[in-house]
């Protein structure tokens, strides 16, 4: 089975600076998806960026960066400029392949303060 | 992006009630659902896939029969949970995901058993 680590239960960043959160992954699949989300204390669920494991360049999505190693199934995510807004509980997820009904893994998540 | 909503975003019931919570994909057509239960500072566990037109699938350790799913349209899941109990009490999410192998999800429904 495919497991996600966060092994940051909280991080912390001061406002304008930058702050990396690290996830890995443990899975015998080539293809797959791997995925950071915010949950804001709304608890929406709001998608940050994906990545898929076949492609080699790293995604970017304004801020938010990923650094993808997959030989050493890492995935962390760097946010550039940390905006107040940008405090939340940040999971990383992957979605292996199989065909249709493709389910999340999830990690546990880490909490990040954004300090003024 | 494509948007999911759920109804109720909080609901309160006595013990031992049936409470019903909607998924609806408002913007596409979701072959695939996803219920999850999230406990308070704790990540997203997943109780069962739900696709249209069958059974669905659930997590091991999940009560089928407590934790009904029905999901009869490409925009619509349900879940109701029977005969709640003040244990059942959580925030339940849920996702629905189109043909791009990606979940959107819906903003939660927050279940209180009292």
């Amino acid at each position: 089975a495919q497991t996600v680590t966060q092994s940051q239960p909280e991080m912390s960043v001061q406002e304008a600076e930058t702050v990396t959160l690290s996830c890995t992954y443990d899975t015998s699949e080539s293809d797959y998806y791997l995925f950071w989300y915010k949950q804001p204390p709304s608890r929406q669920m709001i998608l940050v960026i994906r990545q898929e494991a076949y492609k080699q360049q790293n995604a970017t999505e304004n801020r938010f960066s990923v650094n993808f190693q997959k030989a050493a199934k890492s995935f962390s995510l760097k946010i550039s400029d940390s905006q107040l807004g940008d405090a939340a509980m940040y999971f990383c997820a992957s979605d292996p392949p199989g065909g249709g009904s493709e389910k999340l893994v999830f990690g546990k998540g880490t909490k990040l303060t954004v300090n003024p | 992006g494509a948007v999911v909503s759920q109804h109720p975003s909080r609901v309160i019931c006595k013990s031992g009630t049936s409470v019903k919570i909607e998924c609806r994909s408002l913007d596409f057509q979701a072959t695939t659902m996803f219920w999850y239960r999230q406990f308070p500072k704790q990540s997203l566990m997943l109780m069962a896939t739900s696709n249209e037109g069958s059974k669905a699938t659930y997590e091991q350790g999940v009560e089928k029969d407590k934790f009904l799913i029905n999901h009869a349209s490409l925009t619509l899941s349900t879940l109701t949970v029977t005969s709640a109990h003040p244990e059942d009490s959580s925030f339940y999410i849920c996702s629905a995901r189109d043909g791009l192998r990606e979940q959107y999800f819906g903003p939660g429904t927050r279940l209180t058993v009292t």
